[in-house]
């Protein structure tokens, strides 16, 4: 089974600039997250689609971040202006979401660098 | 917002030695996870924990759900180099569809 596939793996730009990350999640897995892991820290949520639909965005800064799943596969993330506190590592996940007792599986991340 | 409390922050220890880390909550959760994350890379599932008290072994890795449902750790017997990463545990308030929260994560460094 193929993981969660996440692209690019790296990416460096200078701030007030934008960016957007790519996720295909597992297969047939209806939930997908977005995370945001700053260095030294574990995740932390960003956002949470089930389906095409949104279920948490609550701690989205929507001012600068935007996120799509809008045929409910592949998602994208968005970043516009970036600013320098936005350098982390950005991982999404996905899950069954069937309500089964299937955990969430992670890509590698993109790891993004504001200079 | 929930908050996971996990130590130790990192560990050195010797090939071949045990390891315990732990994990603690103000709130109650009904799962617990464990992942390893190596460098350039995302987490990886070691052990998902879904019953309080329950006992889940992977191999040399063991996890326990507590009894309170507010903790749980995790111990991996006879270290060895590739065991090196960081550990982090996760907690989720119901099983299946909702966001995990994370600990800091415990840095492991194993001497040879």
């Amino acid at each position: 089974e193929a993981g969660v596939a996440q692209s690019p793996r790296y990416k460096i730009i200078e701030k007030r600039q934008s960016v957007a990350f790519w996720c295909n999640p597992i297969s047939g897995h209806a939930t997908l997250y977005w995370y945001q892991q700053i260095l030294g820290q574990g995740p932390k949520l960003l956002i949470q689609f089930q389906n095409n639909g949104v279920v948490d965005d609550s701690q989205l800064p929507k001012d600068r971040f935007s996120a799509e799943r809008l045929k409910g596969v592949d998602s994208t993330l968005k970043i516009q202006p970036a600013k320098l506190e936005d350098s982390a590592v950005y991982l999404c996940a996905s899950s069954p979401g069937d309500g089964s007792h299937q955990p969430q599986h992670f890509g590698d991340g993109t790891r993004l660098s504001i200079l | 917002g929930q908050q996971l409390n996990q130590s130790p922050q990192s560990m050195f220890i010797q090939e071949g030695e045990d390891v315990s880390m732990n994990c603690t909550s103000s709130s109650i959760f009904n799962t617990w996870l464990w992942y390893k994350q190596d460098p350039g890379e995302g987490p990886v599932l070691l052990i998902a924990l879904y019953k309080a008290g329950e006992l889940t072994s992977n191999g040399r890795l063991t996890a326990q759900f507590g009894i309170t449902r507010k903790d749980s750790f995790l111990n991996i017997s006879a270290s060895i180099p590739s065991d090196v990463g960081i550990y982090f545990c996760a907690g989720q308030p119901d099983s299946g569809n909702t966001p995990l929260v994370f600990g800091k994560g415990t840095r492991l460094s194993v001497i040879a």
